[in-house]
């Protein structure tokens, strides 16, 4: 089975814009999670979906949001950037909540 | 609130040497899962594996083993006869069962295994 795809890899954006990251769970996988890694928080959940329903929230703000579609696939997007955004963003799947989560590549986005 | 704990930071170790990385966690929750995850230098988390509270018995897989000890909240992870492969950041992660989705980790453990 093809992995976890994440889309862009790379994303160099200015303070203020947005931004929309993809993710493709393996297939099969229905519970799409997402988590940020910073050098300084390290890693931290942001949220998940399972059933295009989102089911917990990391304690991020209103900035961050996300969906997921009828086909599994996610999408999160983080409004008006700040330099503190900086980090790699990671998608992970799962087969039911619970289960091992399968990470993808992330996507490291640059705020400059 | 669930909290995990890597207080090795950086562990050097010459090749076959064996390591083991050291996990504490703390929760509330009776129904919990601990997990292991690698993280090589290209970024990408690797699941290694996830233990359930239930389940104290010991894994091996290879040259890794795990060792899970509710006694002392502690799921620690060895790497017998370390390979220069094994260079990485390794996780200990958390889930409790209301939030089975939503992973603790602790801070890492950055491996590196030299010649």
């Amino acid at each position: 089975k093809a992995g976890v795809t994440q889309t862009p890899r790379y994303l160099i954006k200015t303070r203020g814009q947005q931004v929309t990251l993809s993710c493709s769970p393996i297939s099969g996988h229905r519970s799409v999670s997402w988590y940020q890694q910073t050098p300084g928080q390290g890693l931290q959940f942001l949220f998940e979906y399972f059933s295009e329903t989102q089911r917990n929230k990391g304690n991020f703000p209103g900035r961050f949001s996300g969906r997921q579609f009828s086909n599994s696939r996610s999408e999160m997007n983080v409004s008006t950037l700040e330099l503190g955004d900086s980090a790699l963003y990671l998608c992970a799947s799962s087969l039911h909540r619970g289960s091992g989560q399968y990470f993808g590549p992330g996507t490291r986005l640059t705020v400059t | 609130a669930q909290k995990v704990t890597q207080a090795q930071t950086e562990i050097s170790v010459v090749e076959k040497e064996d390591v083991t990385l050291d996990c504490v966690y703390e929760t509330r929750d009776t129904t919990y899962y601990l997990f292991w995850y690698k993280q090589p230098p290209s970024g990408e988390l690797v699941f290694l594996i996830r233990r359930n509270s239930f389940d104290e018995q010991n894994e091996i897989s290879g040259r890794y083993s795990w060792n899970f000890q509710k006694s002392t909240s502690s799921f620690n992870f060895t790497i017998t006869a370390s390979q220069v492969v094994d260079s990485a950041v390794y996780f200990c992660a958390l889930s409790e069962s209301g939030t089975a989705s939503k992973l603790t980790f602790g801070t890492g453990t950055r491996l590196q295994v030299t010649l």
